[in-house]
C-alpha cells in the first residue's frame, strides 16, 4: 500500500464548478498535511496546510481533514482555467530530524472554459 | 523578497562529467532539502540537512553528494552523471516542522 494515495486523474471540471481532490494516507501518526500545486515544468507551490480535524478555508480553497478515516481533501470553488495544474497531497512524517514529506502521485486537474 | 534561489535554472552536462547545482535561501530556515523529480512523477527526496546534520535517504545513489557550508547555501554534487539522472532538481527549505518552500528548480540534461 502506498503511503499517500491520490487519484491520478485527469480530473476535468467546467469553469465555475467545484473541483474536489481526494487523498488517503497510511500513517495514523501523521500530524501535518499539505496541498501543493505544480504547474507543468514549475516547482511545487504550497497552497494549503491543515493540522486539525475539520475544514480550513482560504479564499476559494478549502482543505478538509479526517484523521479517523485517514483522509484529506481539497475543494476548489469557482474553478478557473488558471487552476489547471497537478495537485500534490503531501503528508509530513516527523522524526527527530524535523520531518519527511511523503508525496502522493498527484492529481491532474483540468478546468475547461 | 525572502525566497529560495536555485542556480542555474537549466544545466546541460556530458555523461560522466561532474556537475554541481546550487541553492541559496534568505528565509533563515534551518532545514534544507534536495529532491529529484522526473516527468509525471512526484518529487523524490534525496537528502536533507537539519541544521548541520546531514540525512541521506537509504535509496539515494552514492553518485549524489551534498554540501552545506553555511545556513544560507546548499549544494548538490553529481559525481558521474548518467542518462538516468536527467531530471528536475528541487531545493526546499523549512523552519523545523513548518511547511517546506521550494525553489524554482534546476532542470538537468545529460548529453
Amino acid at each position: 500500500q502506498k503511503e499517500v494515495e491520490q487519484n491520478s486523474g485527469p480530473l476535468s471540471v467546467p469553469e465555475g464548478a467545484i473541483a474536489s481532490l481526494n487523498c488517503t494516507y497510511s500513517d495514523r501518526g501523521s500530524q501535518s498535511f499539505f496541498w501543493y500545486r505544480q504547474y507543468s515544468g514549475k516547482s511545487p507551490e504550497l497552497i494549503m496546510f491543515i493540522y486539525s480535524n475539520g475544514d480550513k478555508e482560504d479564499g476559494r480553497f478549502t482543505a478538509q481533514l479526517n484523521k479517523a478515516s485517514q483522509y484529506v481533501s481539497l475543494l476548489i470553488r469557482d474553478s478557473q482555467p488558471s487552476d489547471s495544474a497537478t495537485y500534490l497531497c503531501v503528508v509530513n512524517m516527523y522524526d527527530n530530524q524535523g520531518g519527511k514529506l511523503i508525496f502522493g502521485q498527484g492529481t491532474e486537474l483540468s478546468v475547461k472554459p | 523578497d525572502a525566497m529560495v534561489i536555485q542556480n542555474p535554472r537549466y544545466q546541460v552536462t556530458q555523461f560522466g562529467k561532474p556537475v554541481t547545482l546550487s541553492c541559496s535561501q534568505t528565509l533563515n530556515h534551518n532545514v534544507m532539502y534536495w529532491y529529484q523529480q522526473k516527468s509525471s512523477q512526484a518529487p523524490k527526496l534525496l537528502f536533507h540537512y537539519y541544521d548541520k546534520d546531514f540525512n541521506n535517504e537509504a535509496d539515494t545513489p552514492d553518485n549524489f553528494q551534498s554540501r552545506r557550508p553555511n545556513t544560507s547555501f546548499c549544494f548538490l554534487d553529481i559525481r558521474s552523471p548518467g542518462l538516468g539522472d536527467a531530471a528536475m532538481y528541487l531545493c526546499a527549505t523549512s523552519r523545523d516542522i513548518q511547511p517546506q518552500h521550494f525553489g524554482d528548480g534546476t532542470r538537468l540534461s545529460i548529453l
